[in-house]
């Protein structure tokens, strides 16, 4: 079946430090990647989706300029954190799919979560 | 506004007890209604996608139907391994399918 992996697992830094957080399609190539954020007992509340070679497209309220997407490959795609605050400390997932079309099913990593002191 | 509603938040059940869970959506051209399973502290497990309104689908305990606007995962005689959140979600006809979730529910089953 189709793995979606994630690293790291677990992350704690220290506010204004920026994190860096990767997710990798294993036996698929992922033309869409999308990126989640869930805080405790809520849902998913997805950030962006990215397509391979070109910019993310953020939903609304989710500022581009310190979350930042590269979909540098069909295999990889990363989410880094910039000048991280505790307000950002969430569970982050990233669910990629191997085609845009109308039926293709989207396939989850495991999550990383992160905690900003 | 798209939206996917489910009930109820947390719903506690004996061993065999069976029930069902509800997902209601309002999605504008929705091209799938979607169920996962979600254990604490990892990402969302795929279950089935539903297409179109009378269509069913099972995987050993679990069935999940849909109607024009609603579905349902129902879970026949459960065993604690089942115990999970049990997430819904909507896929919007835009360009990117995004998939607009609802907050699940949280499901114990006891011995």
């Amino acid at each position: 079946g189709a793995v979606v992996s994630q690293h790291p697992s677990r992350v704690i830094c220290k506010s204004g430090t920026s994190v860096k957080i990767e997710c990798r399609s294993l036996d698929f190539q992922a033309t869409t990647m999308f990126w989640y954020r869930q805080f405790p007992k809520q849902s998913l509340m997805l950030m962006a989706t990215s397509n391979e070679g070109s910019k993310a497209t953020y939903e609304q309220g989710v500022e581009k300029d310190k979350f930042l997407i590269n979909h540098a490959s069909l295999t990889l795609s990363t989410l880094t954190v910039t000048s991280a605050h505790p307000e950002d400390s969430s569970f982050y997932i990233c669910s990629a799919s191997e085609t845009s079309g109308a039926y293709n099913e989207q396939f989850f990593g495991p999550g990383t979560r992160l905690t900003v002191l | 506004e798209d939206q996917v509603t489910q009930s109820p938040e947390a719903l506690r059940l004996q061993e065999g007890e069976s029930s069902s869970l509800n997902c209601s959506y309002t999605v504008s051209g929705l091209r799938g209604l979607f169920w996962y399973r979600q254990d604490p502290g990892k990402g969302p497990e795929f279950l089935f996608t539903l297409y179109s309104a009378g269509e069913e689908k099972e995987k050993e305990r679990l069935k999940a139907t849909l109607t024009k606007k609603e579905s349902f995962l129902h879970i026949t005689a459960p065993k604690p391994e089942d115990s999970a959140t049990y997430l819904c979600a909507g896929r919007m006809n835009t360009g990117f399918q995004k998939l607009v979730f609802g907050t699940g529910t949280r499901l114990l089953v006891s011995p």
